[in-house]
């Protein structure tokens, strides 16, 4: 089947704009990622969706970042009022069941977000 | 917190020799899962090879292995016969077994040049 899709590909903003970011995950996978890429800081752990269960938002930089996902389905990253260091990949990965040994993370092709 | 190193920034090897690639991590877990992931041009990360840290039989993946050394807290990938579609970034990653934070933990990554 399809794999992990995201979009857009390519996102070009100005500071101070806000700018919204899609996931479609895996089919029937309950579990979904995101993460950032970016020169500085490597890729880092966002925020963790599973199943019905509150996310883990542990790794979201500050409240100007949020995400939900609606229906256990597609996921949307929001990040408000976007700064310069807010440049980076986005990279957006889901997996089965979010835990266990087999349990692989699949990811998609990223959004590369810059910011003016 | 869990830490993941690569020392190695870049790493250049002949095609069809064998190249390795060095990680070593920081936990006081006892139980978790490490992996490689290759990131092409393309962005979209792919799994290599895992490995579960409760099992000493080191993983293979045709041509990729890896030597995990438990006590050393070490996992380097050996990639044999090295070809041209290698040629990638690496991240090791490290996953916490499954009652734990369910987020990849990243190296800085290592990017593998193949020389025709």
């Amino acid at each position: 089947g399809a794999g992990v899709s995201q979009s857009p590909s390519n996102k070009v903003t100005e500071k101070g704009k806000d700018v919204e970011l899609r996931c479609d995950p895996i089919s029937g996978h309950t579990a979904l990622y995101w993460y950032r890429q970016s020169l500085g800081q490597g890729l880092e752990f966002l925020i963790y969706f599973q199943g019905n269960s509150a996310p883990d938002k542990s790794g979201l930089p500050s409240d100007r970042f949020s995400a939900e996902r609606t229906g256990g389905s597609v996921s949307t990253l929001t990040i408000q009022r976007t700064q310069q260091e807010d440049s980076a990949v986005y990279l957006c990965a889901s997996s089965l069941r979010g835990g266990g040994s087999t349990d692989t993370q699949y990811f998609g092709p990223g959004t590369r977000l810059t910011v003016l | 917190a869990q830490t993941v190193t690569q020392s190695q920034p870049e790493m250049s090897v002949q095609e069809a020799e064998t190249v390795t690639l060095s990680c070593t991590y920081d936990t006081s877990e006892s139980d978790y899962y490490l992996f490689w992931y290759k990131q092409p041009p393309s962005r979209q990360m792919i799994l290599v090879i895992r490995q579960e840290a409760y099992k000493q039989q080191n993983a293979t993946e045709n041509r990729f292995s890896v030597n995990f050394q438990k006590a050393a807290k070490s996992f380097s990938l050996k990639i044999s016969d090295s070809q041209l579609g290698d040629a990638a970034m690496y991240f090791c990653a490290y996953r916490s077994f499954p009652q734990g934070a369910q987020k990849l933990v990243f190296g800085q990554g290592t990017r593998l040049t193949i020389n025709p």
